[in-house]
């Protein structure tokens, strides 16, 4: 059972907006920040989103993140083919003192 | 751009100790701006940390494995390590080395070895 929670897929057609959800506590998402990944079949996680909402160069802006409280989400706009993948986010977790994740969220182009 | 490239042996047999070992290029252990970690993904399954070392040696594990885990540095080699003891099938996964900024997930992970625990 993961710290965060995500919901286990999402689907959208080519060229919408999707949206992935992710919630976690006051330890965790409230009060630090959200990362994001995009993991493709047989590949290593890619950071998507780091810091809440900023892109690491190279990473299209169609891809933007966002948090509140204690809930953070990632948008997807102009769904692609090539978006087909799964999505984690993740952030430090104070309880811990380390980085807990969601379980992964499968996004599929229909 | 930092890399890390993680080796060791691919199987394992149950009870044993997993020992992987994690190469650094294009960015040094000894640095004070990071954490050096090890994630690790089951076989259709999430992510879970493992721990990290500070380049000062200072080590945090996951309490759920830290009866069984060590990790350590060596600067010489740019290169850190972990020891996963007494293994079972629930062990094996996919090993990630990564690197952290203090209290952030990581921002670079190498491209993973699989670790099967069987006899």
């Amino acid at each position: 059972q993961s710290v965060l929670t995500q919901p286990p897929s999402a689907s959208g057609t080519p060229g919408q907006r999707v949206t992935i959800s992710c919630s976690g506590s006051s330890s965790s998402i409230g009060s630090n920040y959200v990362f994001w990944y995009q993991q493709l079949p047989g590949t290593a996680p890619k950071l998507l989103i780091h810091r809440n909402n900023q892109r690491p160069s190279g990473v299209p802006d169609r891809f933007s993140g966002s948090k509140s409280g204690t809930f953070a989400s990632l948008a997807i706009s102009g769904l692609r083919s090539e978006d087909e993948a799964e999505y984690y986010c993740a952030a430090w977790d104070d309880s811990l003192s380390g980085p807990v994740f969601g379980g992964g969220t499968k996004l599929t182009v229909l | 751009q930092v890399q890390l490239q993680e080796s060791g042996p691919g199987l394992v047999k149950p009870s044993d100790t997993l020992s992987l070992t994690c190469n650094v290029s294009g960015g040094s252990v000894s640095s004070g701006n990071y954490y050096w970690s090890w994630i690790r993904q089951p076989p259709g399954k999430g992510l879970e940390w493992i721990g990290y070392i500070y380049h000062s040696g200072i080590t945090h594990y996951n309490p759920s494995l830290k009866s069984r885990v060590t990790i350590s540095l060596d600067t010489s080699k740019n290169q850190f390590s972990l020891k996963l003891s007494s293994v079972t099938a629930s062990d094996t996964a996919v090993y990630y080395c990564a690197r952290e900024h203090p209290t952030w997930p990581p921002d670079s992970w190498g491209q993973g070895t699989l670790a099967t625990v069987s006899s």
